[in-house]
């Protein structure tokens, strides 16, 4: 089965420092995806990797793939508040039709 | 808009009723899936149709649960016999087989008293 471990959980950071979330996976994949959800709101697609070595930015966010570490980071660069959101990544599970397998979330507060 | 919708947004029942919900995906998607989220959790799979063909079912999508995809257009979601632990946000996404992102609409949530 396929797992997908983010950490940490809950980040409180203040604004203007940089901070990485770390998102691990157990088996085989060259496809990660971060996902933004704002409370009471749906899931909006951040980030798209399709390989080892994927690096992509948008902003003061940028994510970054190792499929042989089995790894992907989302950094944060100079905290703003309106970065506050939880931040999912998920790795796309094949028997599942190629379904997300989500991790549980990152709680990110970007506080003054 | 040509995103994903869903409706009803919300919905309360009380334990034992039937609740339906239903997604239309975005119009050129061929993939449509259910994913179901409790609070502080990440959305889980449920299941999901390629066209109008349901290929895959989660253990999660208990006997009580049923979807559908007539034509391979919108879908439908149903929980018989609601269960206080069926409260939770049902996400139903759409997604082209090449890409593979998905697209998520604003989700249904339920509430059994």
């Amino acid at each position: 089965e396929l797992k997908v471990e983010q950490n940490p959980l809950f980040l409180s950071m203040q604004e203007g420092k940089n901070y990485t979330i770390y998102c691990n996976y157990s088996t085989t994949s060259d496809r990660l995806y971060w996902y933004r959800q704002d409370p009471g709101k749906s899931l909006e697609s951040l980030f798209v990797l399709l390989s080892n070595g994927a690096v992509k930015q948008e902003g003061r966010l940028m994510a970054s793939l190792d499929t042989k570490a089995r790894l992907s980071t989302l950094h944060i660069t100079a905290a703003v508040h309106d970065l506050s959101a939880t931040y999912f990544c998920a790795v796309e599970e094949v028997r599942s039709g190629y379904a997300l397998n989500f991790g549980k979330g990152t709680s990110l507060l970007v506080t003054p | 808009d040509t995103g994903v919708s869903q409706n009803p947004r919300h919905k309360i029942t009380k334990r034992g009723q039937n609740v339906t919900f239903r997604c239309d995906p975005i119009s050129e998607h061929n993939r449509l899936y259910w994913y179901r989220q409790t609070l502080g959790q990440g959305p889980e799979f449920l299941t999901y149709f390629q066209n109008e063909a349901q290929l895959e079912k989660s253990r999660l999508l208990s006997d009580r649960f049923s979807a559908e995809r007539p034509k391979g257009s919108f879908s439908t979601l149903e929980i018989q016999r609601t269960e206080q632990g069926d409260s939770a946000m049902y996400l139903c996404a759409s997604s082209l087989v090449i890409t593979g992102e998905l697209f998520f609409g604003e989700g249904s949530r339920l509430t059994v008293l």
